[in-house]
């Protein structure tokens, strides 16, 4: 039969305010995380990484905070626009491969 | 520009046929990469080649085939004998140790 989707998580957000996104991950090997923003009906783009030996990095507008001991990684959006409006997750590496979270659905409310 | 191109971007598949999703990039990336994207699902590997002529099975392969005859191109078949095609397919490139870039997308209806 038809499977049926989860629901992903949300986020709505007030024009200007700051966002924070949350991700854990699950491999304590990976090394590396990327943070993804994808439009409905296009592909991922990539927007911030950040290696296993730093623990923050910081973009144009956003920074990804790492705590390796939680395993938790965290997308901060500074002053967030309506184009921020999409899915966000999260990419760790463990080896040779990505392995991808669901998402968090962010909306701006202008 | 570079870029990795999907085609077509919407596809409608009957029972029993198979369809074949493209992927084209001109990136020089080594390695290529498919996935499928179910809603409120992550992203779910169903092969990927990292040299020509050679691939290998992801996660999810059953019921899908590929070639890589060519560097820049990746073509996924997706056959009768997968049971529930209906996904949004991505197909994505990368040099060793970095980030994919990924494709627009291929949305895959069964009719």
């Amino acid at each position: 039969g038809e499977s049926v989707g989860l629901h992903l998580p949300t986020l709505s957000v007030q024009e200007g305010d700051n966002s924070i996104i949350n991700c854990a991950y699950s491999n304590s090997a990976s090394d590396y995380f990327i943070w993804y923003k994808q439009e409905s009906g296009k592909g991922p783009q990539f927007i911030i990484d950040i290696r296993s030996n730093m623990d923050k990095r910081q973009g144009q507008r956003v920074t990804v905070l790492l705590n390796k001991t939680v395993k938790h990684l965290s997308l901060q959006i500074a002053a967030t626009q309506p184009g921020d409006s999409a899915v966000y997750f999260c990419a760790e590496k463990p080896g040779n491969q990505f392995y991808f979270g669901t998402g968090t659905s962010l909306t701006v409310i202008p | 520009d570079g870029g990795i191109t999907q085609s077509p971007k919407y596809l409608f598949r009957k029972e029993g046929q198979n369809v074949t999703l493209s992927c084209e990039q001109n990136l020089n990336h080594d390695a290529m990469y498919w996935y499928r994207q179910d809603p409120g699902q992550g992203l779910r590997l169903i092969y990927y080649s990292q040299i020509v002529n050679d691939f290998q099975k992801g996660d999810i392969a059953e019921g899908y085939s590929v070639s890589r005859e060519k560097k820049e191109s990746f073509p996924l078949t997706v056959t009768s004998a997968q049971k529930n095609p209906t996904a949004f397919y991505l197909c994505a490139s990368s040099v060793t140790a970095l980030g994919y870039t990924f494709g627009s997308g291929t949305r895959l209806t069964v009719v």
